[in-house]
């Protein structure tokens, strides 16, 4: 099974500010197969990043996703309040597909 | 638009068993599969399994693949989870999402908004 270790745990920053999290595979994810979702509290996941790096229909170009084999991070430029909530990173190459424990947003 | 919606929080006792449903709308559901995942009250998200939209096959996490069970119904586009001998630590709000049909598995979208299966006695 992969592990997913997403760092920090939590990210305190204010609106304007870049956010860089980090997810960490163990081993290795397979083709790249990695998603980022944002989720709010109450709400369901919401994809924001699959393939690593392709953002996914309506989300906006302040979010970008990089990385390959054991190191991705997903950045958001430009944080604005709607941004803040929990980031998951989930790989999707090797079965079981794993979740990452996420990265809280926080405003500062 | 491409929708999931899900069945109603349900409340169950210890030992007993909970059949959730994921009702597809906006796509053929066969051409796809859906993904079950669950989360626990403040922690994070956890796989539990897939199934195919197209030929019903399915693929179980190790931790509950002796207790749950994963159907569809295609003439409702409809896909259902029951876990059974339901334990207090299940409690969690499960959700569905769109899953690839079968092969290589994928991202996950959209999901479904969530169920909250409370285990008490």
């Amino acid at each position: 099974e992969i592990v997913l270790t997403q760092s920090p745990g939590t990210l305190s920053l204010s609106p304007g500010e870049r956010a860089t999290l980090s997810c960490r595979a163990s081993p290795s994810v397979s083709r790249n197969f990695l998603a980022w979702y944002q989720q709010k509290p109450g709400q369901a996941p919401r994809l924001l990043i699959y393939g690593a790096s392709n953002r996914a229909t309506g989300i906006s170009d302040r979010f970008s996703g990089s990385g390959s084999g054991t190191d991705f991070t997903l950045t958001i430029n430009r944080l604005e309040p709607a941004d803040f909530g929990v980031y998951y990173c989930h790989q999707y190459g090797s079965s079981p597909v794993t979740f990452g424990g996420g990265t809280k947003v926080e405003i500062k | 638009q491409v929708q999931l919606v899900q069945s109603g929080a349900e409340l169950r006792k210890p030992g007993t068993s909970v059949k959730v449903s994921c009702k597809a709308s906006g796509y053929t559901f066969t051409n796809y599969g859906i993904s079950w995942v669950r989360q626990a009250p403040g922690q994070g998200l956890e796989w539990m399994g897939w199934i195919s939209g197209y030929n019903d096959n399915t693929n179980y996490a190790q931790k509950v693949q002796d207790r749950v069970t994963m159907t569809t119904d295609t003439s409702t586009s409809t896909a259902y989870m029951e876990l059974g001998s339901l334990r207090p630590d299940d409690t969690a709000v499960y959700y569905c999402a769109r899953d690839t049909r079968g092969g290589d598995s994928s991202w996950l979208d959209p999901w479904g908004q969530g169920t909250l299966v409370t285990v008490s006695s």
